[in-house]
């Protein structure tokens, strides 16, 4: 087994501030993802990742960047926060190996923007 | 979400009822998966399916690809089944990314 885990749990930040989320896990997964959820919505995925220094878009990449320092590690910045944001970030990463594609989440990161 | 379609939107169960929530998708999926977000908001794996069905306790899951629907039965609902079911489908020709639909919001009544 293993788990992921994602930093802060609760971030605050102001209009215009740019903002850091961590994610790590330590399953040994070889792809992770980055996806935004809304009150009441689906996920959308911003960012993934298939190995250390790769990255790839998703369909909400406009206004973030990601960094994949190592394995088990995945960051996402939001380059300037919009006034009355409210949303929740959650990390997943899975394994590439073939023995399965399943996607294991973190339990999120939830961001206000005052 | 339309290419995730999930019905129905909402639903009111009495406990140690049946029911039946269902995702039709407009991409080839080849792989379905089936979350329950609970209340705290994280996201708990109840289902990975290749075409075929799985059972776990008191949810059965099928995955049909030919006729590119998904479905998730409970059965003999429990007050901690209460949350929102998503269901993600993967395509080759989508590479490595989950499509997730909006969700089913469940309310098990006492």
């Amino acid at each position: 087994g293993g788990i992921i885990t994602q930093t802060p749990k609760f971030l605050i930040g102001q209009e215009g501030q740019k903002l850091t989320l961590k994610c790590q896990q330590n399953f040994n997964h070889d792809t992770m993802y980055w996806y935004r959820q809304d009150s009441g919505k689906g996920l959308r995925l911003i960012y993934y990742s298939i190995t250390e220094n790769d990255l790839q878009k998703g369909d909400l990449s406009e206004g973030y960047d990601a960094s994949r320092e190592k394995k088990s590690s995945f960051s996402l910045t939001v380059t300037s926060a919009q006034k009355n944001e409210m949303a929740v970030f959650l990390c997943a990463s899975r394994p590439e190996d073939g023995s399965s594609y399943e996607q294991y989440f973190g339990p999120g990161t939830r961001l206000t923007v005052l | 979400g339309d290419k995730v379609k999930q019905s129905p939107s909402a639903l009111s169960l009495q406990e140690g009822t049946n029911s039946a929530l269902r995702c039709n998708f407009s991409i080839a999926a080849t792989t379905v998966q089936w979350f329950l977000q609970n209340p705290r908001g994280s996201l708990i794996n109840l289902f990975y399916l290749v075409p075929g069905t799985k059972e776990n306790g008191r949810l059965k899951s099928t995955f049909n690809s030919k006729e590119s629907y998904s479905t998730l039965h409970i059965r003999d609902a429990q007050l901690e089944d209460s949350g929102t079911y998503f269901c993600a489908a993967e395509a080759n020709s989508a590479g490595n990314k989950l499509t997730f639909g909006i969700g089913t919001r469940v309310l098990v009544r006492p």
